[in-house]
């Protein structure tokens, strides 16, 4: 079965640093990878998809992810943080095995909070 | 372009009510999914839908149901509310099936008393 793992519920960092959120997924074949925010009181925005066309995916508000086969990894980053960067970070598979479904499983989130 | 329209935004019930959620996906997006958000479970997948058929559903009991219509909105009911059933309910939705991104709409609050 798939499944997500995101490395530390809570992150904080200073105004201008680099942010860096873990995204981990276990699955036979590499899946579908999405990176969504949360925001208080809303849904979530998608941030960027991995659908392997290329391996650094670059994404909305200077985010990018690099997927790591070896690794199983799909971790977010972001060269500078900005104020309004604090919310809840998921990153989430869907099966690409199982044909056509869009289901999704999330991670367990990141709340990231950026420190003036 | 309107994006995904939910409704009600907020909503209280009591233990053994039945309720209604409406979703309004995006227009041209015949997929629609259904999520449930709580602190205690995080984001758990409840059905997946497309052309007004079920592709996809979660492990939910019985209690929790869904549709879709001709216009591609859809609708999910909980019969026999439970305290457990509070959460947020978002639903999403994509121009088809197949690993294809989601938009989600602001959800609906659901509350149990």
């Amino acid at each position: 079965a798939q499944s997500v793992t995101q490395l530390g519920s809570h992150v904080s960092v200073s105004e201008g640093a680099l942010v860096l959120l873990r995204c981990n997924y276990s699955s036979s074949v590499p899946p579908y990878l999405f990176w969504y925010v949360q925001y208080p009181n809303q849904g979530l925005q998608l941030l960027l998809k991995y659908t392997s066309a290329a391996t650094l995916v670059k994404g909305i508000n200077g985010f990018e992810a690099e997927f790591k086969k070896s690794e199983t990894s799909f971790h977010l980053t972001k060269p500078s943080a900005h104020m309004s960067d604090a919310a809840e970070y998921f990153c989430a598979v869907s099966d690409r095995s199982r044909g056509a479904t869009n289901k999704l499983i999330f991670g367990t989130g990141t709340l990231l909070a950026v420190q003036p | 372009k309107a994006g995904v329209t939910q409704t009600p935004r907020y909503l209280i019930k009591t233990r053994g009510q039945q309720v209604t959620l409406s979703c309004s996906p995006i227009s041209g997006h015949r997929s629609v999914s259904w999520y449930q958000q709580t602190p205690g479970q995080g984001l758990q997948f409840l059905f997946e839908y497309f052309s007004e058929t079920q592709r996809n559903k979660g492990n939910f009991p019985g209690r929790f149901s869904g549709r879709q219509f001709s216009n591609s909105r859809s609708e999910m009911n909980v019969s026999t509310l439970e305290l457990g059933d509070s959460a947020l309910y978002l639903c999403a939705s994509s121009p088809g099936p197949g690993g294809q991104p989601q938009h989600f709409g602001d959800g609906t609050r659901l509350s149990i008393l």
